[in-house]
């Protein structure tokens, strides 16, 4: 079993839609949980990270953590065009410990 | 204040060959890692450097090396490239003390 599963999607959605992004983790030593955003051709950019169970908002996204079922979720309200983009969520644990990836979920949101 | 900066943008080479990829992280920061990105995989994880020297390591060969200078740029070096070593190479700089790490533009590598 990965580490970090994923699914790859695509996910094509209309423009305003709420848009749900979901990824399952095996290792129970992972403390906190890290979604990137990449687009297409650059490198991974960190949209937010959790470290324990519950939600946390950030503007349009909401990362929620439940780690009683090893499952984390990125929620995206109100979809633009400009959030059409590969989202990878990254488990990790200690500080400055290697991140464990999964394979990313591409996301595209039509006007 | 300049991110995480990553150079050659894009690299061609050929089997056998050796290859130099260099990354200067974020002001302030003094760690650096080395993710390698395939096409439609998500990154996986190389090595780390702090303190000029290797932390941690992924399940890379030892054909994948790394060097971290006192001004806590980075290099990684990889020999007799593969067909499969074309990839994204990422470079992520950090915080000895945190936990976020932010990622270069990467650097292109196909081999031939």
């Amino acid at each position: 079993q990965k580490e970090v599963e994923q699914d790859p999607g695509p996910l094509s959605v209309p423009e305003g839609a709420i848009v749900s992004l979901n990824c399952t983790y095996s290792n129970s030593a992972f403390q906190y949980f890290m979604w990137y955003r990449q687009y297409s051709r650059k490198g991974p950019e960190l949209l937010m990270y959790t470290y324990s169970s519950g939600n946390k908002e950030d503007g349009r996204f909401t990362a929620q953590v439940d780690k009683s079922s090893k499952y984390i979720s990125l929620f995206i309200r109100d979809s633009q065009p400009s959030d059409s983009a590969t989202y990878l969520c990254a488990p990790g644990r200690g500080s400055n410990y290697k991140l464990t990836f999964g394979k990313g979920t591409l996301l595209t949101v039509n006007p | 204040d300049a991110g995480v900066t990553q150079s050659p943008t894009h690299l061609i080479k050929t089997r056998g060959q050796q290859v130099t990829l260099r990354c200067s992280p974020k002001s302030g920061h003094d760690t650096v890692s080395w993710y390698q990105q395939a096409l439609g995989q998500g990154p996986q994880f190389i090595f780390q450097y702090y303190e000029e020297e290797e932390r941690q390591r992924g399940n890379f060969p030892d054909r994948f090396s790394g060097h971290q200078f006192p001004n806590y740029s980075s290099e990684l070096n990889v020999n007799a490239l593969l067909l499969g070593d074309s990839a994204l190479y990422l470079c992520a700089s950090s915080l000895t003390i945190a936990r976020e790490q932010f990622f270069g533009p990467g650097t292109r590598l196909t081999v031939l």
